[in-house]
């Protein structure tokens, strides 16, 4: 199975600031990673799609980079809104669809 | 406009059953993948089953044999019968459209219903 790791688990960053999320897989996935957001209580929402890929209706400061086994979510400039818990999912695999431990984002 | 209502959680005893049910507006499931994701409190995602638009199933290795998704194509309704359940399977269930960019094989979980909490616990 392929399995996912995110760091870092958990950061603290102020409005506006430029926050990174990384997301590794077990093994190469090409690009077949997304990105998801999750706020208390709500369900998770599709943020980028095939590694890099903006999801309609999704604001551009938003972005994914990577391929193979190493990816990156990038927020360029955190709003209010963006306080959220990130997970990252793979699609390389037709059985088995493994979601990373997820990422959340606080208030510095 | 489309919509994934769940219903059908509760409070079970370890051992006991439930089914839980998904109710779909906007597309129909016929032609559609639908899956079960859940997420145990103050924890992660974890994919449980998947109906595809042929009607083949699969499950995650944790709940097979205890789980079966399927549907009412008349109703529009995906459904996940739970079995045996256990302690673990405490979370909220997560009836969620397994979609690919027209085209390609990309694909992503796009459209996603509010969740039904099931608890189990003596």
């Amino acid at each position: 199975d392929i399995q996912l790791t995110q760091s870092p688990s958990a950061l603290s960053a102020s409005v506006g600031d430029r926050v990174t999320i990384t997301c590794r897989a077990s093994q190469s996935i090409d690009i077949y990673l997304n990105w998801y957001q999750q706020k208390p209580g709500k369900a998770p929402k599709l943020l980028i799609y095939a590694a890099s890929r903006l999801q309609s209706g999704v604001p551009s400061r938003f972005s994914g980079s990577g391929s193979g086994t190493d990816f990156t979510l990038t927020i360029s400039s955190l709003q209010p809104e963006d306080f959220a818990t990130y997970y990252c999912q793979q699609s390389y695999s037709t059985v088995s669809f493994t979601f990373g431990p997820g990422t959340k984002v606080d208030f510095k | 406009e489309v919509q994934l209502v769940e219903s059908g959680g509760g409070l079970v005893q370890p051992g006991g059953s439930l089914r839980l049910s998904c109710a779909v507006s906007g597309f129909p499931v016929s032609s559609n993948f639908l899956t079960w994701v859940r997420q145990a409190p103050r924890k992660g995602l974890e994919w449980v089953s998947i109906i595809y638009s042929g009607g083949s199933t699969y499950d995650a290795d944790s709940v097979k044999g205890r789980f079966t998704v399927s549907r009412d194509t008349s109703k529009n309704t995906v459904y996940l019968q739970m079995n045996s359940l256990r302690g673990e399977d405490t979370a909220v269930y997560y009836c969620a459209r397994w979609n690919y960019y027209e085209g390609t094989d990309l694909y992503y979980f796009d459209y996603w219903g509010q969740g039904t909490l099931v608890t189990v616990s003596s």
